[in-house]
């Protein structure tokens, strides 16, 4: 069974700083991963996945993650924060399979300071 | 494209009465849909996967009889929650899966919910 753990229920950094947000996965086989944003009172966006390929992911609004099998980890970043960066954050993940379900984090709140 | 809808995006209700949401996808046909709830501060919880045409599927500590799912075509998936109560009120969310595969999931705006 497929499992996310999100290390970090509250992350706040500085405008301008980096952003690193941790997931760490358990999957007996090659997982797709996925993270999506939530801002409040709306549904999920999705930020980017990683199927198969290229272990370095860029998505949109600058943000990227790195698959890293032998470290179980897709850990998402951004190299400067933006004020509009401020939400939730939920690494996911599945197996690909019509019928799998995606498995979500507990998820990660990210605040920018000023 | 793959645009998921919800409505309402909000609705109050009393106790004791019915309510129902609907989730639609505008541009595509949707095989599979799932219905999530969302407490606050909390992830999702995915509660049903709904397959055109058949019953849904519910988690385990999903009640069927109270959570009510239809998916009726392509484009429509209904969630009615029965009787509702305090306890219910959350954020409902629905995503669908496109008919030609893949694992990704479109997701609708949310609804919610609050009880009275």
């Amino acid at each position: 069974a497929q499992s996310v753990t999100q290390l970090g229920s509250h992350v706040s950094v500085s405008e301008g700083a980096l952003v690193l947000l941790r997931c760490n996965y358990s999957s007996s086989v090659p997982p797709y991963l996925f993270w999506y944003v939530q801002y409040p009172n709306q549904g999920l966006q999705l930020l980017l996945k990683y199927t198969t390929g290229a272990t370095l992911v860029k998505g949109i609004n600058g943000f990227e993650a790195e698959f890293k099998k032998s470290e179980t980890s897709f850990h998402l970043t951004k190299p400067s924060a933006h004020m509009s960066d401020a939400a939730e954050y939920f690494c996911a993940v599945t197996l690909y399979s019509s019928a799998s379900k995606i498995i979500f984090g507990s998820g990660t709140r990210l605040s920018i300071r000023p | 494209g793959a645009v998921v809808s919800q409505h309402p995006s909000w609705v109050i209700c009393k106790s004791g009465t019915s309510v129902k949401i609907e989730c639609r996808s505008l541009d595509f046909q949707a095989t599979t849909m799932f219905w999530y709830r969302q407490f606050p501060k909390q992830s999702l919880m995915l509660m049903a996967t709904s397959n055109e045409g058949s019953k849904a599927t519910y988690e385990q500590g999903v009640e069927k009889d109270k959570f009510l799912i239809n998916h009726a075509s392509l484009t429509l998936s209904t969630l009615t929650v029965t009787s509702a109560h305090p306890e219910d009120s959350s954020f409902y969310i629905c995503s669908a899966r496109t008919a030609s595969g893949g694992v990704e999931q479109f997701f609708g705006p949310g609804t919610r919910l609050t009880v009275l």
